[in-house]
């Protein structure tokens, strides 16, 4: 069975300061996604990483990929307040009824001015 | 151009009573998804759809819930006999085509099942 783990689920961070957040999945998939969810919101995708050693960046969000590992990293560089939500990481994997994509439980993320 | 779109945003009902939540995709994607949300937890996958064709019901909870598309575009869940455990907010997202593609979400249907 697919599983996806996020750690840490809850962070709380000063503005200024760098902080990681980590994605393990369980099986073969060269294909992960970063959603970020605003509180009462739905999801908005951030990044799609297709590929062993993917890097990708948008303002002060860093996410990579090691296939190998089975991880994703989403670095936090410099928080702000606004980037105040939760995260989740997503994975594709193709089973017999075709592709299933399975979130991890999310990690909430609150930047203290 | 338009997003995905969902109806009601808000459901509150009472047990034992059937409901319909409906999603209309961004138009030309093939793919629709719905996914559950309960309150501060991740998303569940619930049901997928290829077109018409749902290949992957596994993630359906109970036989209390089913889905359907027509024509292609819009699709509605239905839960029958509706329990307090179903209170939720169910997501649905579209995508151009089923498989590893990006995912776009709708505002959520919340459900409150008194």
């Amino acid at each position: 069975e697919l599983k996806v783990e996020q750690n840490p689920l809850f962070l709380s961070m000063q503005e200024g300061k760098n902080y990681t957040i980590y994605c393990n999945y369980s099986t073969t998939s060269d294909r992960l996604y970063w959603y970020r969810q605003d509180p009462g919101k739905s999801l908005e995708s951030l990044f799609v990483l297709l590929s062993n050693g993917a890097v990708k960046q948008e303002g002060r969000l860093m996410a990579s990929l090691d296939t190998k590992a089975r991880l994703s990293t989403l670095h936090i560089t410099a928080a702000v307040h606004d980037l105040s939500a939760t995260y989740f990481c997503a994975v594709s994997v193709l089973n017999t009824g075709g592709f299933k994509t399975i979130f991890g439980a999310g990690t909430r993320l609150f930047v203290k001015a | 151009g338009a997003g995905v779109s969902q109806s009601p945003s808000n459901k509150v009902t009472e047990k034992g009573k059937d409901v319909e939540l409906r999603c209309d995709p961004i138009s030309g994607h093939t793919a629709l998804y719905w996914y559950r949300q309960s309150l501060g937890q991740g998303l569940e996958f619930l049901i997928y759809f290829q077109g018409n064709s749902a290949p992957d019901k596994s993630g359906l909870p109970s036989d209390r819930f089913s889905a359907e598309r027509t024509g292609g575009s819009v699709s509605t869940l239905t839960i029958q006999r509706t329990q307090q455990e179903d209170s939720a907010v169910y997501l649905c997202a579209s995508s151009f085509r089923q498989g590893q593609e990006t995912q776009y979400f709708g505002p959520g249907t919340r459900l409150l099942v008194l």
